[in-house]
Formats: structure tokens, C-alpha cells, sequence
């Protein structure tokens, strides 16, 4: 079945210690996208990636990197310098960013302890 | 700036009728977009209409597109206890320079009651 994969599901992190959420797709999209959640909040853009080597700041880059390195692979790393890294992180993909649909993984929960 | 409300709540009677609402303020939007989002569970894309539309049927779902008013809204028919979720409206607008942005609202609550 064609989707998007994120890994793990659940995370707890100490705090002072990097994470990397793991996102596949296997849609052949060329876009790919991370978002935070908050409790009661919106979707706000993390970082987003229009094509493989390449990927641009999103509204709250601060404290996160990424890297897409294939087409299929867009993992996110939440650093130490994340002040408040607890938050549901989505991943998302869409066929080009030139105004396609975007579809979205399960999520995956970060509980920094 | 885009910006993309919503309400934040909205609780109906199973077997009645559910309308969520949605404003946004950026002209040059080309697809309207619904999410559902279940607890802790990713976003599902529900339906989209295309700017140029102004209504769109699926089963028990309509979407209305008022462009003049930048009023978008989500009937759901016959609402069951199964479609207790949080909607999203979203938008995707041309920002020029070949480059498209897609914002989202905050998300409406819908809860169903037996």
C-alpha cells in the first residue's frame, strides 16, 4: 500500500539529548513537509522540502534540522537547542508543492522527560 | 498575512445535521481543503474544491464555497458518534515567484452525542 511512514510512534527524550523522527514515503512525491501540533493548536510548518538535496525553513525552524538525502526519506531531528520539544509531530508529502494535495503520516508523539 | 478561522467547538445530536465553518483572507487560493483528525491519529484528507466551484457533493458530505466572501463551510449529513474528530480547513494560495503556501486553520472539535 502506498503512504507515509512515520517511526517511532512514541518517543520520550531526556532532556539535553537529540531525537530524529523518521518519515517514508513511498507515494514517488517529490515534496515532503514536518509539522508541530500542540494540544488545542493548529499546524505550524517546521521545515519543508521541495525536492531531494534541498529544503527550506518553515515558521519555527529554530531548534530542528533535517535532511533529504532520497526522494522517499525526510527525517527530522529535534535538537537540545528545541526549548519546548514536547509536541505530536506530523509528516506530510504532496506529488510537487506547486499547489497539490498534501497527505499526512499517523504522527508521532515527542514526551521530553 | 493568510490567515485561515475557524471555530474551536461545535457539538451536535447524532442523526442531525453538522455545519463547520471556515473564513480565510487570501484571494488568490486555488484549493480549499478538509482534514479529519481522530485522536492521536495523523490528518485525513476528507475533500478539496477547486476555487472556481461553489459546492462539491460526496456521499454525506458538502462543501459550500462562498468566493465573495472567502466563506468556506463542511455539512456532514446523518452525523454519527464516529464522526466525533477535529476539522481542519486549509488552503493552498499562489505567493508568487512560482511558489505556493498552504496555511491551516486552528481546527473545529467536533463532538457527537448519542
Amino acid at each position: 500500500d502506498g503512504g507515509i511512514t512515520q517511526s517511532p510512534k512514541y518517543l520520550f527524550r531526556k532532556e539535553g539529548q537529540n531525537v530524529t523522527l523518521s518519515c517514508e514515503q513511498n507515494l514517488n512525491h517529490d515534496a515532503m513537509y514536518w509539522y508541530r501540533q500542540d494540544p488545542g493548536q493548529g499546524l505550524r510548518l517546521i521545515y519543508y522540502s521541495q525536492i531531494v538535496n534541498d529544503f527550506q525553513k518553515g515558521d519555527i525552524a529554530e531548534g530542528y534540522s533535517v535532511s533529504r538525502e532520497k526522494k522517499e526519506s525526510f527525517p527530522l531531528t529535534v535538537t537540545s537547542a528545541q526549548k519546548n520539544p514536547t509536541a505530536f509531530y506530523l509528516c506530510a508529502s504532496s506529488r510537487t508543492s506547486s499547489g497539490n494535495t498534501i497527505y499526512f503520516g499517523e504522527g508521532s508523539w515527542l514526551t521530553v522527560v | 498575512g493568510e490567515d485561515v478561522e475557524q471555530s474551536l467547538f461545535l457539538s451536535v445530536r447524532e442523526g442531525d445535521s453538522s455545519v463547520i465553518n471556515c473564513t480565510y483572507t487570501d484571494s488568490s487560493s486555488t484549493y480549499l481543503y478538509w482534514y479529519k483528525q481522530e485522536p492521536g491519529a495523523g490528518l485525513q484528507l476528507l475533500t478539496y474544491i477547486f476555487s472556481n466551484m461553489d459546492m462539491k457533493q460526496d456521499q454525506r458530505l458538502t462543501v459550500l464555497l462562498n468566493k465573495k466572501d472567502k466563506h468556506l463551510s463542511l455539512r456532514i449529513a446523518d452525523t454519527q458518534t464516529g464522526d466525533s474528530a477535529i476539522y481542519f480547513c486549509a488552503e493552498i494560495a499562489y505567493s508568487g515567484a512560482g511558489s505556493y503556501q498552504l496555511t491551516f486553520g486552528k481546527g473545529t472539535k467536533l463532538s457527537v452525542i448519542p
